[in-house]
């Protein structure tokens, strides 16, 4: 099946600054990306849809400049954690749909971000 | 939008007992459900899915039948073993067709 790699896989930071994670689709291209953000035991809540050249779609509540979405290319797409502070301490996860009728979604393997 | 409500939220069995799970979903175009098996830490794992065009599917021990009229589905699991406890979510597609809606997630514990 198809593959996403999501980098890092854990990262801890201080508060106020920058966090970015990867999301590649390694043998697929991408036009559309989700992220999703899951609090321990919680579900998985999207974030927001991110389009290749164009502006991210987010959901409501999801603040636009403190999660910065690039999706430069059809293979990749960051997320960037701006001025993090504790409560963004989360489980971030990246999905994609291969190319194709099946609407099956592909996930990275998340990434654990500790904001002290 | 898409909303997406799962039932119950922990759920323990017996060794070699059935277990069920079962979600109900807001959206009637929504037309693709599948389900997703999560350990700690990890990615979620897709089970087995099902389409709006049928009406139950199986696959060994898991099995997923589907009312739309109803706008409900079921995960099916039977001789449960140890090994399948870990937290199980439904998703359905939501309104634009893109991105899955979850549902908040079933905790099973399957005791020996």
């Amino acid at each position: 099946g198809a593959v996403v790699s999501q980098h890092p896989s854990r990262v801890i930071c201080k508060s106020g600054t920058s966090v970015k994670i990867e999301c590649r689709s390694l043998d697929f291209q991408a036009t559309t990306m989700f992220w999703y953000r899951q609090f321990p035991k919680q579900s998985l809540m999207l974030m927001a849809t991110s389009n290749e050249g164009s502006k991210a779609t987010y959901e409501q509540g999801v603040e636009k400049d403190k999660f910065l979405i690039n999706h430069a290319s059809l293979t990749l797409s960051t997320l960037t954690v701006t001025s993090a502070h504790p409560e963004d301490s989360s489980f971030y996860i990246c999905s994609a749909r291969a190319p194709g009728p099946s609407p099956e979604a592909f996930f990275g393997q998340g990434t654990r971000l500790t904001v002290v | 939008g898409e909303n997406v409500e799962q039932h119950p939220s922990t759920l323990s069995v017996q060794e070699g007992d059935s277990a069920v799970i079962k979600c109900t979903y807001s959206d009637s175009a929504s037309n693709y459900f599948p389900w997703y098996k999560q350990e700690l830490g990890k990615r979620p794992q897709l089970i087995i899915d099902i389409r709006s065009n049928v009406g139950e599917k199986k696959d060994q021990r898991i099995a997923v039948t589907l009312n739309k009229t109803a706008k409900h589905f079921s995960l099916h699991i039977t001789e449960t073993q140890p090994e399948d406890s870990a937290v199980y979510f439904c998703a359905a597609i939501n309104q634009a067709g893109t991105a899955l809606i979850f549902g908040k997630g079933t905790t099973l514990s399957v005791s020996s």
